[in-house]
């Protein structure tokens, strides 16, 4: 089975803080991506990369960065973290169209539950 | 990717079918219906997809209406581990960005 983890449950930030989240897949997928998940406004995409030092802006890239040096690790960035930024944070992997036969599904994460004081 | 309507909320008796209903009236001829469901504190996990077959799976089975505009998935026999949040999601499925747009989803409580 696919295996999708990220770095921490649980991450109290304070305000200011530069904040890495770290999401590795042992796939060997290609796409990797980053959602937030808020009450009353499921789950938005913040970035995603379809290869190795490739990325993409999402639906509300603001305020985030990502990196993407190695094709199995996808970081997430919040240079200066802010309040507006708690929430769920939510990795995912998927296997590019041809090689998982021509079906895109995505591949979760347990997510990262962020604070920021 | 075309816009998907579901049920805030259902319930269910335990070891009962559970059947989630999904309208996608918009659907084109090259999207697929997908579902995924969220156990609480948990990311998004993949149940099923289909095009226009019924199709079955360990986990569920998903009905597809013959005009595709809706589609229902049904758990055979609820369990208790099976209280989530279900997401019907209609797509592409060979869209090169590979985004998934997740509504609000149903909200399934199984009962003992």
């Amino acid at each position: 089975d696919v295996k999708v983890t990220q770095s921490s449950r649980y991450l109290v930030k304070r305000t200011g803080e530069k904040v890495f989240l770290e999401c590795v897949q042992d796939m060997d997928h290609e796409n990797m991506f980053w959602y937030r998940q808020d009450p009353g406004l499921g789950l938005r995409l913040i970035y995603f990369s379809y290869d190795v030092k490739m990325k993409e802006k999402g639906d509300i890239p603001e305020g985030y960065s990502v990196s993407r040096e190695k094709k199995e690790r996808f970081s997430l960035i919040l240079e200066s973290a802010s309040t507006n930024q708690t929430s769920m944070y939510l990795c995912a992997s998927s296997g590019d169209y041809w090689t998982s036969g021509g079906i895109i599904r995505q591949f979760f994460g347990p997510g990262t539950r962020l604070t920021v004081l | 990717d075309a816009k998907t309507t579901q049920p805030t909320s259902m319930d269910c008796a335990e070891g009962r079918a559970a059947n989630l209903p999904c309208n996608h009236s918009t659907i084109s001829g090259n999207e697929y219906v997908y579902w995924y469901r969220q156990i609480h504190s948990q990311g998004p996990q993949y149940i099923i997809h289909g095009l226009k077959n019924n199709e079955t799976n360990e986990m569920a089975s998903l009905i597809i209406t013959e005009d595709r505009k809706s589609s229902t998935l049904i758990l055979p026999h609820a369990t208790l581990r099976d209280t989530a949040v279900y997401y019907c999601i209609v797509r592409v499925g060979h869209s090169s960005a590979s985004k998934i747009i997740f509504g609000s989803g149903t909200r399934l409580s199984i009962r003992p």
